[in-house]
């Protein structure tokens, strides 16, 4: 069936540095897309979003691009801190302009080193 | 953004009981609520919709007569896990969505011993 997938389980890197998550989606219907921050006992924290009709939204510290020729979204994110260690996922919804019933990622744990 | 409330944020239950969990809109009337089933290290995974006044739909392979779904107002849902065993535990998190984003509870660490 379609699914959400994600390149990388884990990915550590240095306090300062920039940080990529990458997921692939299979699912050709999706036009809405959001990552999620998700740190331990908690749930899902709203980051940013992304329509199909964009190929690149910002947002504080945040970037998430689209290339929906080969299915592929990514998280960018800029001087990573402590802060931003946690599971992040990615979420599709099929369901134009809403974002109600969503099929998660597997998720990515970013570790930020000292 | 809105706020979703979601209590208990975590329980401990004998096998055999009943547990319910509580996911409460605060500051927004959701007329849809969708209840996730999060094991460790994995992702979170749909186990049911539920609309205000209707009955849930329960994504396939979930017990409806295990978890009891009752979205009664359009601040409130109920997950109720009956007859719980110790292959229920897991993270439960709820859902709520107004006319568009949705917005996810804290969660509810279920143990059953």
């Amino acid at each position: 069936g379609e699914s959400v997938g994600l390149h990388l389980p884990t990915l550590s890197v240095q306090e300062g540095d920039n940080s990529i998550i990458n997921c692939a989606y299979s699912n050709s219907a999706s036009d809405y897309f959001i990552w999620y921050k998700q740190e331990s006992g908690k749930g899902p924290q709203f980051i940013i979003d992304i329509r199909s009709n964009m190929d690149k939204r910002q947002g504080q510290r945040v970037t998430v691009l689209l290339n929906k020729t080969v299915k592929h979204l990514s998280l960018q994110i800029a001087a990573t801190q402590p802060g931003d260690s946690a599971v992040y996922f990615c979420a599709e919804n099929p369901s134009s302009g809403s974002a109600r019933q969503l099929t998660f990622g597997s998720g990515t744990q970013l570790t930020v080193l000292p | 953004g809105a706020v979703v409330s979601q209590h208990p944020s975590w329980v401990i239950c004998k096998s055999g009981t009943s547990v319910k969990i509580e996911c409460r809109s605060l500051d927004f009337q959701a007329t849809t609520m969708f209840w996730y089933r999060q094991f460790p290290k994995q992702s979170l995974m749909l186990m049911a919709t539920s609309n205000e006044g209707s009955k849930a739909t329960y994504e396939q392979g979930v017990e409806k007569d295990k978890f009891l779904i009752n979205h009664a107002s359009l601040t409130l849902s109920t997950l109720t896990v009956t007859s719980a065993h110790p292959e229920d535990s897991s993270f439960y998190i709820c859902s709520a969505s107004g006319n568009t984003e949705a917005f996810f509870g804290q969660g509810t660490r279920l143990t059953v011993v």
